[in-house]
């Protein structure tokens, strides 16, 4: 029944690492979103993917590659972790490829890098 | 680039009191939306705001979009335990780019 979701929920790693997270929607949209939300809550986005292609890459490391297998999976992988990629990441998806259009959020996975 | 600007950062109220939340933009909104999202939880689509001087009330919760479309505010009327957490405005600006620019949020505690 889950909309939006997200693997793992918790990540602890070391520095240096490369990990990935991963994100499932069943709703059918068309448009799926990895955002970063910080310590101090702010929420921001990072890529988007409109039907497996890349709309959105802001100006985020190349060490952050998404990959869109489809149009319900959009997985994010981050290599050579540092100390200031902790966060909680979100996956979201909405029904078009309008910025107008609904977000669905995951449940978010935390990521601590030690 | 395109921000927006959310007020306060933190409200602290007593369960009954009223609480608003204000989101401002130097540029001209398309639209606006607010999102809620509770302690340990994910962002929760709430509404969503696209015509000059609209109102929206769901329940307690009253939604406002200005007439000149550059500020929003939500307005909770006699606060309960369970409206406790974040919440934030985004926001699309007016010949900018495709995506949601969200503000800092306003995070509510609310005193039983």
């Amino acid at each position: 029944d889950t909309a939006v979701s997200q693997t793992p929920k918790y990540l602890v790693t070391q520095m240096g690492n490369d990990k990935s997270i991963k994100c499932e929607q069943n709703l059918g949209h068309d448009t799926m979103y990895w955002y970063k939300q910080d310590s101090k809550k702010f929420l921001k986005i990072m890529f988007s993917y409109n039907n497996k292609e890349l709309i959105i890459n802001e100006t985020v490391p190349n060490r952050f590659s998404p990959k869109s297998p489809d149009k319900a999976h959009l997985n994010l992988h981050i290599n050579s972790l540092e100390l200031g990629d902790s966060a909680v990441y979100f996956c979201a998806s909405s029904p078009g490829g309008l910025a107008t259009d609904t977000q669905y959020f995951g449940p978010g996975t935390r990521l601590t890098v030690l | 680039g395109q921000q927006v600007m959310q007020i306060p950062q933190y409200q602290h109220v007593q369960e009954g009191e009223d609480f608003t939340t204000y989101c401002n933009s130097s540029t001209t909104l398309s639209n606006i939306q607010w999102y809620k999202q509770r302690p340990g939880g994910h962002p929760v689509f709430l509404i969503q705001l696209v015509k000059s001087g609209e109102v929206k009330k769901q329940k307690r919760l009253t939604f406002q979009f200005g007439e000149a479309k550059k500020n929003s505010s939500l307005h909770i009327t006699a606060t309960q335990t369970t409206d406790v957490g974040t919440y934030f405005c985004a926001a699309l600006t007016q010949g900018g780019s495709e995506k949601l620019v969200f503000g800092k949020g306003t995070k509510l505690t609310v005193n039983p």
